[in-house]
């Protein structure tokens, strides 16, 4: 079981919004560490779609915002498209584990 | 273009061994750490090891400490892991990925994966 909780589906229309959350502690999240959000398409291997919270890498289209508040991060994709049909994955450092560099649990995305 | 090849997989039966191999192009692979993770068929990403650029510090996971060991020949930018006494619960996709994960070095490039399958 991860230290980050994420729901494991969410869904919407083309061309709504939908928001994934990432669930942490004071650990990870809320100790101020880094949350990156990853993500995959089906058969294919993940993809950065943010970094340090909020920062999208070349390529990544504006649709997708990160942001955090508290012990939690949160990714938003607006205007859905079909294309966005993928698992979403965040990921951070927690300060208690041997093995510190730890996955959410994954969220898949449904466009209708 | 950065480029990461995973390589080495295949299926092995339980107890058995293989080393995974990684090969790097389009960038300076000894300026930065590199991870392996992996992901069980069906299931999420589950980050397995990592090693800072000149092959110190390595970290591993529970679940394989004690029977995986990774490494790196920057020279051939490369990176390995050795995997040892396989259960079937070591049967994923292996990636291996650039970055440490941390504070400004996600995981920016993957390669495609590599699946192993620990099966009598």
């Amino acid at each position: 079981q991860s230290v980050l909780t994420q729901p494991p589906s969410v869904s919407g229309a083309p061309g709504q919004r939908v928001t994934i959350s990432c669930t942490g502690s004071s650990s990870n999240i809320g100790a101020g560490y880094d949350v990156h959000w990853y993500q995959q398409l089906p058969g294919t291997a993940p993809k950065l779609l943010i970094y340090g919270y909020s920062t999208r890498p070349s390529g990544v289209p504006d649709r997708f915002s990160g942001s955090k508040s508290g012990t939690s991060a949160s990714l938003a994709i607006t205007g859905l498209q079909a294309e966005d049909e993928a698992d979403y994955y965040c990921q951070s450092y927690d300060n208690t584990l041997s093995a510190p560099y730890v996955f959410g649990t994954g969220t898949k995305v449904t466009v209708l | 273009e950065v480029q990461l090849v995973e390589s080495g997989g295949g299926v092995v039966r339980p107890g058995g061994s293989l080393r995974l191999s990684c090969a790097a192009s389009g960038f300076i692979f000894e300026d930065y750490a590199m991870t392996w993770v992996r992901q069980a068929p069906g299931k999420g990403l589950e980050w397995v090891s990592g090693l800072n650029w000149n092959g110190g510090g390595a970290v591993y996971a529970d679940s394989v400490k004690g029977r995986f060991t990774i490494s790196r020949d920057n020279a051939k930018n490369s990176l390995f892991l050795q995997m040892n006494s396989l259960r079937p619960e070591d049967t994923a996709s292996y990636y291996c990925a650039r970055g440490d994960g941390g504070n400004y070095y996600p995981f920016d490039y993957w390669g495609q994966g590599t699946l192993v399958t620990v099966s009598s």
